[in-house]
């Protein structure tokens, strides 16, 4: 079974331009979440959807960043324009059901550089 | 703020020592999980402790949540190589959405 799949693994992208991560979960997962971590903090949540449904977007830092998931599979987030303090590892996880016992499958994440 | 603290933050130890990182916190989780991260990969669920003073073990790690669900320990007995690597503990809240401590970064040397 594949696991989480996220590209690209790695984007260096001046300030003002624009970038698009894609991430697809694990087949029949109709959780998808994404994550970051910035230099230095924790990873943070950004948001959750649930199918093709936002959950929760209460993680994301501001309206340069939208988040689709379109037909409830593969996912994308784009950042429109980028900015310095947007560089960090961005994580995509999906799980197979909601509730206590939640258990996420995290993708290998893709490093973003904003120069 | 940070919700989660994680302690300590680095730890080099030798082959065959016991260790224990913490995860505090002064919020209450539903759930709290650990997982172990490689250099270039995502996060690695290890466990998921749900009841207040739950004990779990898995081989030689053992995973503790606190009585009032505010905080958790991880302790390895006899460390390996293998062991090392960033271990993340992350809290709970409405189920799904989940808050991570900073990690710890273990280096087990032969």
């Amino acid at each position: 079974e594949a696991g989480v799949t996220q590209f690209p693994s790695h984007s260096v992208i001046e300030k003002g331009q624009t970038v698009t991560l894609r991430c697809d979960p694990i087949s029949g997962h109709d959780n998808l979440y994404w994550y970051r971590r910035v230099m230095g903090k924790e990873i943070k949540f950004l948001l959750h959807f649930v199918k093709e449904s936002k959950q929760d977007e209460s993680g994301m830092p501001n309206n340069r960043f939208l988040a689709e998931r379109t037909g409830g599979t593969y996912s994308t987030l784009k950042v429109q324009p980028a900015e310095l303090e947007d560089s960090g590892v961005y994580f995509c996880a999906s799980s197979p059901r909601q509730g206590l016992y939640e258990k996420l499958f995290f993708g290998s994440g893709t490093q973003l550089s904003v120069l | 703020t940070q919700l989660l603290e994680q302690s300590p933050q680095f730890l080099s130890i030798q082959e065959g020592e016991n260790l224990t990182v913490y995860c505090n916190s002064s919020s209450v989780f539903s759930s709290l999980q650990w997982y172990r991260q490689e250099p270039g990969e995502g996060p690695v669920l290890l466990v998921t402790v749900v009841t207040g003073g739950e004990v779990k073990k898995l081989k030689r790690l053992t995973f503790q949540f606190g009585d009032a669900r505010k905080d958790s320990s991880l302790h390895i007995t006899a460390a390996q190589p293998g062991d090392t690597g960033l271990y993340l503990c992350a809290g709970a809240k409405n189920f799904n959405k989940f808050y991570f401590g900073s990690g710890t970064k273990l280096n087990v040397k032969p």
